[in-house]
């Protein structure tokens, strides 16, 4: 139980171009989720946190207009990276939680998207 | 504001041996979760063990266990008849619950030799 799917699980664009990685809960209802960036040999950095049916909230230094969250159901979250570049290469991993079960508490990760803009 | 702390960047462990990865955590709330969770080459985040901080039993999960010190403020996860397939970087994370966020400590790098 508790699998979290993420797709594409690799990409690579062109600077200028916009991508989109969609993260699925697939056995249960996500009514959060959250969106992470991951530098090699780095620690999980939380880019921002999406409920069900309203707005992200970003944390401070992530740019709300360049790094687009959607959660429109309970099972589907998507990050859009616009007018990507290279700077914004990076691991991309989503988690999700479902604020409601008996683990509530715990967020169960997907397998992470791996974005090269050259 | 809430920190992890893993103050061991690498650990080194051979096959069938016990090894112990340390975590300690700074906080102000009086009840909260910690996690460990472990993150083999495939950089897939997997649940490793949960602890809630209003129990005073030591979570287990088959060969993973974890010393959990409140007034300490510490959280160390055991690994048990260690394998190949334990090496991996392995994350401790601490949440308020189920309104919160994680917060990750910077990780440990556990090797398995033969």
């Amino acid at each position: 139980g508790a699998v979290v799917s993420q797709h594409p699980s690799r990409v690579i664009c062109k600077s200028g171009t916009s991508v989109k990685i969609e993260c699925r809960s697939l056995d249960f209802q996500a009514t959060t989720m959250f969106w992470y960036r991951q530098f090699p040999k780095q620690s999980l950095m939380l880019m921002a946190t999406s409920n069900e049916g309203s707005k992200a909230t970003y944390e401070q230094g992530v740019e709300k207009d360049k790094f687009l969250i959607n959660h429109a159901s309970l099972t589907l979250s998507t990050l859009t990276v616009t007018s990507a570049h290279p700077e914004d290469s990076s691991f991309y991993i989503c988690s999700a939680r479902d604020a409601r079960g008996v683990r509530g508490d715990t967020q169960y990760f997907g397998p992470g998207t791996r974005l090269t803009v050259l | 504001a809430q920190t992890v702390t893993q103050s061991q960047p690498e650990m080194s462990v051979q096959e069938a041996e016990t090894v112990t990865l340390s975590c300690t955590y700074d906080t102000s709330e009086s009840d909260y979760y910690l996690f460990w969770y472990k993150q083999p080459p495939s950089r897939q985040m997997i649940l490793v063990i949960r602890q809630e901080a209003y129990k005073q039993q030591n979570a287990t999960e088959n060969r993973f266990s974890v010393n959990f010190q409140k007034a300490a403020k510490s959280f160390s996860l055991k690994i048990s008849d260690s394998q190949l397939g334990d090496a991996a970087m392995y994350f401790c994370a601490y949440s308020t619950g189920t309104a919160s966020k994680l917060t990750f400590g910077t990780g440990t790098r556990l090797q398995v030799t033969l």
